[in-house]
């Protein structure tokens, strides 16, 4: 089983949906939960980090279920420039608490 | 943010010949550094972990003999591909952290490496 996994998608919504990702992660001590986006042939880039409480930003809303070991991001009235590649990113427990990617969600919003 | 620099950000080689990469923090200080190799239409895997003035730690499967990894400073990690092979054709990427606890990582620019 992989440390963190994604919807496979490809997801192709039309401008203006609302588009839900999901992800989970088997290693129950991951401290820290984050999703970033990559664009094509780009370095990933911090989208949001993800709290227990749940937290929005903008369009964009992300959860963290601890208990499922289930994280959740959300984007409304969706953009042209929302197409990218999603990657649902968890924190090891180590020392050096290096990240661990899931291997991505491509979103695709058409005019 | 801050920012992280990777140099080059393109690179084509000949088989057999090496290429060195590097990875800087211009406005902090990187007490962690990451490799991660990323190839198409893969996720960014981790190669190894790197602490400054300290021996890297690799993931398994990466030959620590191949893919050489320099820490010499706060502000500066370098991967050394060695005796690169076409199969070493990938997307390279770095990340540095400020602190070990819970913090952001921050992107280099990513280097593309064609071994021909």
């Amino acid at each position: 089983r992989k440390e963190v996994e994604q919807d496979p998608g490809p997801f192709n919504v039309p401008e203006g949906a609302t588009v839900a990702f999901n992800c989970t992660y088997s290693n129950s001590a991951s401290q820290s939960f984050f999703w970033y986006r990559q664009d094509c042939r780009k370095e990933p880039k911090l989208l949001m980090s993800v709290y227990s409480s749940g937290n929005e930003d903008g369009r964009f809303t992300a959860q963290l279920n601890r208990a499922s070991q289930y994280i959740s991001l959300l984007i409304r009235d969706s953009k042209l420039s929302d197409s990218a590649t999603y990657l649902c990113v968890v924190t090891g427990s180590g020392s050096a608490r290096q990240l661990t990617f899931g291997s991505g969600t491509q979103l695709t919003v058409l005019p | 943010g801050a920012v992280v620099s990777q140099h080059p950000s393109r690179v084509i080689c000949k088989s057999g010949t090496s290429v060195k990469i590097e990875c800087r923090s211009l406005d902090f200080q990187a007490t962690t550094m990451f490799w991660y190799r990323q190839f198409p239409k893969q996720s960014l895997m981790l190669m190894a972990t790197s602490n400054e003035g300290s021996k890297a730690t690799y993931e398994q499967g990466v030959e620590k003999d191949k893919f050489l990894i320099n820490h010499a400073s706060l502000t500066l990690s370098t991967l050394t591909v060695t005796s690169a092979h076409p199969e070493d054709s990938s997307f390279y990427i770095c990340s540095a952290k400020q602190g070990h606890w819970n913090t952001e990582a921050f992107f280099g620019q990513g280097t593309r490496l064609t071994v021909v």
